[in-house]
């Protein structure tokens, strides 16, 4: 089955700042890749997704990239802003199933 | 914008008992799906659900688990004889059908916290 890797676990960085979350997949059949961001005790709410025959997505300050020789895919938040700490987790979408990444921390300092 | 909603929010019942956790999916969305999250660990596939039969599901939903729609708008997840491991929040979530390409977006309930005692 599909397995998803998710790097690094937490993640600091000042306001202002950018940060990076990157997955792998293992299943090159995978054609489906959203983030979520979950605050504590919430629901995971989707903030980008990506299809597998685009490369690049972006909205706003978000943006995701999908290496699909490498079967990779990252996550970027620029202008980084309190408001984005929460954990991020990554996906990859097979057979009417997400498997979901191990999450990220990310916590926005002042 | 409609949404997914989920009863209860939160179910305490001791180990051994049968709990039944309840979902509404959005209501022209035809597939549905169970997830779990142990508290500070990552969501995980339970069951996804399509025209009244199992699609796929995954090693964790064994036979102590079911799911059924028994209406137009409800879809439950049965879980027979809780054990302390299954203390976790379950998430619902729908989509319109994996089928079409433009269409793969779930959409999640807010979760019933299940503490098995």
């Amino acid at each position: 089955g599909e397995n998803v890797e998710q790097h690094p676990s937490t993640l600091s960085v000042q306001e202002g700042d950018s940060a990076v979350i990157k997955c792998t997949y293992s299943d090159s059949a995978s054609n489906y890749f959203p983030w979520y961001k979950q605050e504590l005790g919430k629901r995971p709410q989707l903030i980008i997704d990506i299809r597998s025959n685009v490369g690049e997505k972006k909205d706003q300050r978000i943006a995701v990239t999908l290496n699909k020789t490498a079967k990779h895919f990252s996550l970027h938040i620029t202008e980084t802003q309190p408001e984005d700490s929460a954990v991020y987790f990554c996906a990859a979408y097979l057979s009417w199933k997400l498997t979901f990444g191990t999450g990220t921390r990310l916590q926005v300092t002042l | 914008e409609p949404e997914v909603t989920q009863t209860p929010s939160h179910q305490v019942t001791q180990m051994g008992q049968e709990v039944i956790l309840r979902c509404v999916p959005i209501s022209n969305h035809l597939y549905f799906y169970w997830y779990r999250q142990i508290l500070g660990q990552k969501v995980e596939f339970l069951v996804s659900f399509y025209n009244n039969e199992i699609s796929e599901k995954s090693e964790i939903f064994d036979d102590q688990f079911s799911v059924e729609r028994p209406d137009g708008s409800n879809f439950t997840l049965k879980i027979r004889s809780t054990k302390l491991e299954d203390s976790a929040m379950y998430f619902c979530a729908s989509n319109f059908g994996a089928g079409r390409f433009d269409t793969y977006e779930q959409y999640f309930g807010p979760g019933t916290r299940l503490t098995v005692t």
